[in-house]
């Protein structure tokens, strides 16, 4: 079966930087995007990006540009999400989604928390 | 850059019909998706492609997307539905959500 587990809850201060590794298995990874979505507290959801899996070609939202870069391990399909200068509205849960269609998240992961705070 | 419009709540009676709009400029000449989340879990895929259901969604789902607005509605409405839901579409290269729908059933 399609599973997507994601690394643990993270703390961090302003200005640092964080990665969130998610970790696919049932199914082959080359074959799939992985997309990134976040969920403030309290909040709804805000599209962070897409990655494929095959080529590691990127398509980041706008205002993440220069803070957010995502990349794929085939070797272990794992995706990862680095986000940069940290800043306490970065404060979420953070997804990771297989694509069947482009921008179409059919699996999701567990979510993991980043917590900014000084 | 690309804004969804979707009503904050949406009450309805168990067993009417609930229906769920998410509203932006030439919306019906993009493709739309349709998430599903309860409390504490992650988001799940009820509608893609304007009105295709993923294998396992219930048959009272659906979906429709014409000139501005989608809509999401669920027939026979039971409180298990009750969730947030946001639609999601795409443009060039990136993607968009709506502000999300909380559905109360009572």
């Amino acid at each position: 079966q399609v599973q997507l587990v994601q690394s643990g809850a993270e703390v961090k201060k302003p200005g640092a930087s964080v990665k969130v590794s998610c970790k696919a298995s049932g199914y082959t990874f080359i074959n799939y995007g992985i997309s990134w979505v976040r969920q403030a507290p309290g909040q709804g959801l805000e599209w962070m990006g897409w990655i494929s899996a095959y080529k590691s070609d990127t398509n980041y939202a706008q205002k993440l540009q220069g803070r957010v870069t995502m990349t794929t391990d085939t070797s272990t399909s794992t995706a990862y999400m680095e986000l940069r200068s940290l800043r306490s509205d970065d404060t979420a849960v953070y997804y990771c989604a297989r694509d069947v269609f482009r921008f179409v998240s059919d699996y999701w992961g567990q979510g993991t928390l980043v917590t900014v705070s000084s | 850059s690309y804004e969804l419009a979707q009503p904050p709540s949406v009450s309805v009676s168990p067993g009417q019909t609930a229906a769920i709009t998410c509203s932006g400029d030439g919306l019906g000449h993009k493709s739309v998706c349709w998430y599903q989340q309860k409390p504490g879990q992650s988001p799940l895929l009820v509608i893609y492609q304007d009105f295709k259901r993923p294998s396992g969604i219930p048959e009272r789902f659906s979906g429709s997307n014409s000139g501005n607005t989608a809509t999401l509605a669920i027939s026979e409405t039971q409180t298990m539905d009750e969730a947030d839901f946001y639609c999601q579409a795409w443009d060039s290269s990136t993607a968009t959500f709506g502000g999300g729908t909380r559905l109360t059933v009572l």
